[in-house]
């Protein structure tokens, strides 16, 4: 079965600093994972995605994420926080079913 | 494309009272999917379909029914409200083929009193 975990269900950064989202999954086969992005009272967005063809994942709006086997993680990360960057991120395994983290509200501070 | 189209956007019921969210796309994806959203509970999936006339249970299905006679429509049915129902409630689509990436609707929020 496959389970996803985000450590933090808040951040809290200064506007310029590092953003880093913590992101461990457990699945049976290779898997394919995800990063979405919810702005308030809208659906989630795809900001990135994890499919075997690079470990480092490039997305929208600057962010990237890591896939590291080993450590089964694939944090996301982005240099330099913005205001506009605020929103609850969720991490998440697919293979045929989706399975979700319980998601990382993420606050940026002026 | 229009892509994940849900109505309504907000709804309030009654205990006992019944409903159905209507959830349709234009993308052709094979694979639908309804989830709810509760505060610091992610999205737990209700039911799921890959295919017109196939649908199976997912995480929490009990209290709900879905049907899919069609590649686009995918309805979520309560069949008599109770107030552990109120949240947001999410359909999203996908591709067969491919990585599984979710098309999300905008949402319904749904409170029953």
């Amino acid at each position: 079965a496959q389970s996803v975990t985000q450590l933090g269900s808040h951040v809290s950064v200064s506007e310029g600093a590092l953003v880093l989202l913590r992101c461990n999954y457990s699945s049976s086969v290779p898997p394919y994972l995800f990063w979405y992005v919810q702005y308030p009272n809208q659906g989630l967005q795809l900001l990135l995605k994890y499919t075997s063809a690079a470990t480092l994942v490039k997305g929208i709006n600057g962010f990237e994420a890591e896939f590291k086997k080993s450590e089964t993680s694939f944090h996301l990360t982005k240099p330099s926080a913005h205001m506009s960057d605020a929103a609850e991120y969720f991490c998440a395994v697919s293979e045929v079913k989706s399975t979700f983290g319980d998601g990382t509200t993420l606050t940026v501070k002026p | 494309n229009a892509g994940v189209t849900q109505t309504p956007k907000f709804q309030v019921l009654k205990t006992g009272q019944s409903m159905t969210l209507q959830c349709a796309q234009d993308m052709n994806h094979e694979y639908m999917s309804w989830y709810r959203q509760d505060p610091g509970m992610g999205l737990r999936l209700i039911h799921y379909s890959v295919g017109a006339g196939i649908t199976d249970q997912g995480e929490v299905p009990n209290g709900y029914n879905v049907s899919r006679s069609t590649t686009e429509d995918f309805p979520l049915r309560l069949l008599s409200a109770a107030p552990s129902q109120t949240s947001v409630y999410f359909c999203a689509s996908s591709y067969r083929r491919g990585t599984y990436e979710q098309y999300f609707g905008p949402g319904t929020r749904l409170t029953v009193t």
